[in-house]
């Protein structure tokens, strides 16, 4: 497919537990977004990516939220220790390129359940 | 910083209605901004876009203007159909190395035959 990928789209998983979310982002994109969607906050940015580097991490919540890059494609964002808090969809997004005039395509979101 | 303000839905119209879901924001320099749709299921999606002010962003019958003395950018649509009933965010992206999106907390709209 030709857009945004995240897998998997569901995620059940207990207090306490670490989950990976992954991302694909269109081919060719260099700049790759996370955002979190949740009732009480609505969509929240959380960290931004320009190949494998990460030049705004200012919206990760807490040291239990990390997220990498490799080879300037797919991302994975990791959440530690999970609480009932972290329960949202998490979305990734993905640009040509970072300029404020390009389009940020959005994948369907992993609707993250901690109970 | 930077904020979004839109107004709070949800928002119920019988169709061919007039539509305005006000937006309102706060950033420095000259943002870009945006109108994203979700429909029921689906992804977010860019439904209209503005980069300088007193630029009209137009798309599927809807529209808005940026308006830099105001601070605003409304949705306008001349005649919902019942296929628009999703929810609308408006968001903005600062100029400079910091590209992220600022997103209002979203209005869901309803459009009832």
């Amino acid at each position: 497919g030709a857009g945004v990928s995240q897998s998997p789209s569901n995620k059940v998983t207990e207090k306490g537990k670490d989950v990976e979310l992954r991302c694909d982002p269109i081919s060719g994109h260099t700049a790759l977004y996370w955002y979190r969607q949740s009732l009480g906050q609505g969509l929240e940015f959380l960290i931004y990516f320009q190949g494998n580097s990460a030049p705004d991490k200012s919206g990760l919540p807490s040291d239990r939220f990390s997220a990498e890059r490799t080879g300037g494609s797919v991302s994975t964002l990791t959440i530690q220790r999970t609480q009932q808090e972290d329960s949202a969809v998490y979305l990734c997004a993905s640009s040509f390129s970072p300029d404020r005039s390009n389009e940020q395509f959005f994948g369907p979101g992993t609707r993250l359940t901690v109970l | 910083g930077d904020s979004v303000t839109q107004m709070e839905g949800p928002v119920t119209l019988s169709e061919e209605a007039f539509l305005t879901i006000n937006c309102t924001y706060t950033a420095t320099g000259y943002p870009s901004l945006f109108w994203y749709v979700q429909y029921p299921g689906e992804g977010l999606q860019l439904l209209l876009k503005a980069t300088k002010a007193d630029d009209k962003g137009s798309n599927k019958g809807f529209e808005a203007t940026y308006r830099k003395e105001t601070t605003s950018f409304h949705l306008e649509k001349g005649s919902v159909q019942v296929s628009d009933s999703a929810v609308y965010f408006c968001a903005l992206r600062r100029t400079g190395t910091a590209s992220k999106l600022t997103f209002g907390t979203g209005t869901r709209l309803q459009v009832t035959l």
